[in-house]
This record gives C-alpha cells, sequence and structure tokens, in this order.
C-alpha cells in the first residue's frame, strides 16, 4: 500500500505570494492533519479534516488554511506568505480519529525569500 | 493545557550501549502518548504508542517504553543501540476524544558513536 504522498517536496516563494500544498492521504484513510516544523517552534499542529470537514485547528493566523476533498486529499494554503513561514509541512493521515496511528508523509520544504 | 517535555536536546552513546530517552508530559485529563523518529529529510515514524493497558510497550527496531502515571513520564529505552538509530526522536501526546492532533516535545537527538 503506497504511503502519504505530499507535492510538492520544495517550494521557494517570496513575501506577499500564496502558496498551495498538497498532501494525498494513505488509501482508505480519511483523517489528515498538517503540522508545521520549525528550528525554532518546533513540530506545531495546524488543522486536522475528516469526512470534508475541519474537526480541529492550532494556534494559527488566519493566513493559514486547508480543505479536504471527498477522495480524502487535502491541500493548505497559506497567503501573504511571511519569511517565518519558511518551514517543513508535515501531512499525517490515518483511518479514523483519536485514537489512531498517524502515518507521516515525507514532508514539504518551503522556503520564503 | 497539554505539555510535553523532553530535558535532553542532544544524547551522545556509544553503539552497543543502552539508552534512555526521557519524556515527561502534563495533562487534565486521559492521555495517549506516541514516540516518533525522523531521520534526515525524512518525515515522522511511530515507533510505539501507549493507548491503554500494560504499561510496558513494545515498539519497532528494538525500542520499548514504559507508561508511568504517578511520573508523568513516557521514557524510551534500547538495550543496545546502532549506528543507524542516530535520528531525532519526539514523544508526542494527544488528549482521549474525537481528535488527532498530537502535542510534541523538543525533540532528542541521539547520536551513536562508533
Amino acid at each position: 500500500k503506497a504511503g502519504v504522498t505530499q507535492t510538492p517536496r520544495y517550494l521557494i516563494k517570496t513575501r506577499g505570494q500564496q502558496v498551495t500544498l498538497s498532501c494525498s492521504p494513505i488509501s482508505g484513510h480519511r483523517s489528515v492533519s498538517w503540522y508545521q516544523q520549525t528550528p525554532g517552534q518546533g513540530l506545531q499542529f495546524l488543522f486536522e479534516y475528516f469526512s470534508e470537514t475541519q474537526r480541529n485547528k492550532g494556534n494559527f493566523p488566519g493566513r493559514f488554511s486547508g480543505r479536504q476533498f471527498s477522495n480524502s486529499r487535502s491541500e493548505m494554503n497559506v497567503s501573504t506568505l511571511e519569511l517565518g513561514d519558511s518551514a517543513l509541512y508535515l501531512c499525517a493521515s490515518s483511518l479514523r480519529t483519536n485514537p489512531d496511528t498517524q502515518y507521516f508523509g515525507p514532508g514539504t520544504r518551503l522556503t520564503v525569500l | 493545557a497539554q505539555s510535553v517535555t523532553q530535558l535532553d536536546s542532544q544524547v551522545p552513546v556509544f553503539e552497543e550501549a543502552p539508552v534512555e530517552l526521557r519524556c515527561n508530559y502534563s495533562s487534565s485529563v486521559s492521555v495517549y502518548l506516541f514516540w516518533y523518529v525522523q531521520y534526515p529529510n525524512q518525515g515522522l515514524q511511530l515507533l510505539l504508542k501507549y493507548l491503554s493497558g500494560s504499561t510496558l510497550v513494545k515498539g519497532i527496531n528494538g525500542f520499548e517504553a514504559e507508561f508511568n502515571k504517578s511520573q508523568t513520564s513516557f521514557h524510551l529505552r534500547k538495550p543496545s543501540v546502532h549506528i543507524s538509530d542516530t535520528a531525532e526522536y519526539f514523544c508526542a501526546v494527544s488528549e482521549s476524544g474525537a481528535t488527532n492532533k498530537l502535542i510534541f516535545g523538543t525533540g532528542t537527538l541521539l547520536a551513536v558513536q562508533p
């Protein structure tokens, strides 16, 4: 069974631009969560989607948004990029909501110049 | 609010020696506990998890952890490490409930030396 895939793997943007990251969960998984990883703040929860509904949201500004499609694929969008948005963005999928094992993708490395 | 503390940012150890990576958590409700490993330029891989039942949990690659409710700890151990165990290890907690939200510790770099 294929694992969680994230596209693109690397991305370079400039301040003020917007970006969309994509995550394809493991087949059959309906829950997708997003995390931001930076050297300064570590791993921080962004949001979780289950069956196209946002179930939980972390403490991030409204510039960060996401959605989930009927096939469970998920996208996250960051508008008006700031230098501090440079990070590794990780997506994780699981069959159902807590408690369940989350399987992480390789991440998308976003660099904002 | 939940929080996870990994006091050791880096743990150097010689190959074939035992190792313990410490993790303490705080929460006012029942929790589920996880250990993940991250190799360079990769995502996170689950090592083991505690949901309920036996407090000694065995995971992949010879790792195990013990849940201690009174000390709010979930330390990770391995009796004999290999060079290939060199990686960043993250302890995480989630509250029992209807969400997969994980709160992570700051990570511990396990540096195995020959």
